[in-house]
């Protein structure tokens, strides 16, 4: 199995100040179709995941420009250019080239 | 819009079963892969199962292989999650979401394996 792990576990930021999470995967995640699935979740205190980013990069509508993805093969990483306070809550990336999918343990993101 | 409403949780018995509807609309159901996702109280997020569009292939998380199953009616748009041998490990909020790449996800149907 794929296993994804992430760092930091915590994140304390201040409101306005950058923040990188960063996620490594123990294979290339690089499909045979030669796409690379690795996406990225938000989830807010006592809600349901959503995704903000797919393919390593591509920011979902609705999406805020100060969150951007980036990496290949094994390391990514997720910033947030300037932390805001909805952007409070805990952060997961994800394997969908190979079965079993597989996330990471998740970031949690917090105000100091 | 796409809506992903989860229905049938509750509390069960080691040893019980349960089936998890998800209903979808806003989309064109048919045309989708599908997957469950849960989340233990306090934890990670933990992929659970994925159908093909037309239900010709089904993939399982090791941790539920044997005991769950899921399947999908096109004529209903509904997806569902049939789990058998439920033990306490199994207690989360479980989760559907559509599409290969997770677009939307539905808000969750908690499931309880207590005696």
């Amino acid at each position: 199995d794929v296993v994804m792990t992430q760092s930091p576990l915590s994140l304390p930021v201040t409101l306005g100040q950058p923040a990188s999470i960063s996620c490594r995967s123990s294979q290339s995640l690089v499909h045979s179709d030669g796409n690379t699935y690795l996406n990225w979740f938000q989830q807010r205190p006592g809600q349901s995941p959503r995704r903000l980013i797919y393919k390593v990069s591509k920011r979902d509508s609705g999406v805020p420009d100060r969150f951007s993805g980036s990496g290949s093969g094994t390391d990514f990483t997720l910033k947030i250019s300037s932390v805001e306070a909805e952007d409070v809550g805990v952060y997961y990336c994800m394997q969908g080239t190979q079965f079993p999918l597989t996330f990471g343990g998740g970031t949690k993101v917090e105000i100091k | 819009q796409v809506q992903l409403v989860e229905s049938g949780g509750g509390v069960v018995q080691p040893g019980g079963s349960l089936r998890l509807s998800c209903a979808a609309s806003g989309f064109t159901f048919s045309s989708y892969g599908m997957h469950w996702v849960r989340q233990a109280p306090g934890k990670g997020l933990e992929w659970v199962a994925f159908i093909r569009f037309d239900g010709t292939n089904k993939y399982y998380a090791d941790s539920v292989k044997g005991r769950f199953t899921v399947s999908r009616d096109n004529s209903k748009n509904t997806l569902y999650l049939q789990m058998n041998s439920l033990r306490a490990e199994d207690t989360a909020v479980y989760y559907c979401a559509n599409k290969w790449d997770f677009d939307y996800w539905g808000q969750g149907t908690l499931v309880t394996v207590s005696s």
